[in-house]
């Protein structure tokens, strides 16, 4: 079944604690993206990638990593994690860019809490 | 001005009717244009996509866009109880970069 797969689902750390969101895709697509969610704010891109060790930083990138060593996985990092990262967070991938190619899958999402 | 702006609503619309959703966008060199469905505490899901001007229909969905205007349009014939959800407008700026407008809440009465 093609699919992207985020783990883990739900998430709750202290101010300081590093963790990472892994998140893999099975359909050989070669862009890839993490968006955070919040209420009010709609979806935002924190990072996206264009292909392997190809990254660049989205709108609202600040206290996050990424990095894309394969082709089907891009872990989103937070080195020093803080209350305002709270968030919803989605893991998406599509097959490429331009017209008609970039539709956006989706991972189930990762709900954190950074107390 | 914002980059794409929906109608956060939420809007009512009863079973059976047609419920029409709006999204402008801001760069005017944008070529894609998506349109997501997303149940409360789940991911979105793509339901249409469009590039060209005029209409594209998928069964009770029609998606229209007039590049002109800058503004492309979501309608859904005989709503359902289960079309109750938040509506997103994505749209692909030339350079590649996918920009979500913060959504429509639609709630289907039955």
């Amino acid at each position: 079944e093609a699919q992207v797969t985020q783990n883990p689902r739900y998430l709750i750390t202290v101010t300081g604690k590093k963790l990472t969101v892994t998140c893999s895709q099975n359909m050989n697509h070669e862009y890839m993206s993490w968006y955070r969610q919040d209420p009010g704010l709609g979806l935002r891109q924190i990072y996206y990638s264009m292909n392997v060790e190809v990254t660049d930083k989205g709108d609202v990138p600040e206290g996050y990593k990424v990095s894309r060593k394969e082709k089907r996985n891009f872990p989103l990092i937070l080195e020093s994690p803080s209350p305002n990262q709270t968030s919803l967070y989605f893991c998406a991938s599509s097959r490429s860019t331009g017209v008609g190619s970039n539709i956006q899958y989706f991972g189930a999402g990762t709900r954190l809490s950074v107390l | 001005q914002k980059e794409v702006e929906q109608n956060s609503g939420p809007l009512s619309v009863p079973e059976g009717a047609i419920a029409s959703l709006n999204c402008t966008y801001s760069d005017r060199g944008s070529q894609s244009f998506f349109w997501y469905r997303q149940y409360s505490g789940k991911s979105p899901e793509l339901i249409m996509f469009i590039y060209s001007n005029g209409d594209k229909e998928d069964g009770r969905f029609t998606a229209q866009l007039n590049k002109a205007s800058q503004y492309v349009s979501l309608l859904i014939r005989d709503s359902q109880p289960s079309d109750s959800a938040t509506y997103l407008c994505a749209v692909e700026r030339k350079d590649d970069k996918i920009i979500f407008g913060k959504g429509t809440r639609l709630h289907i009465l039955p």
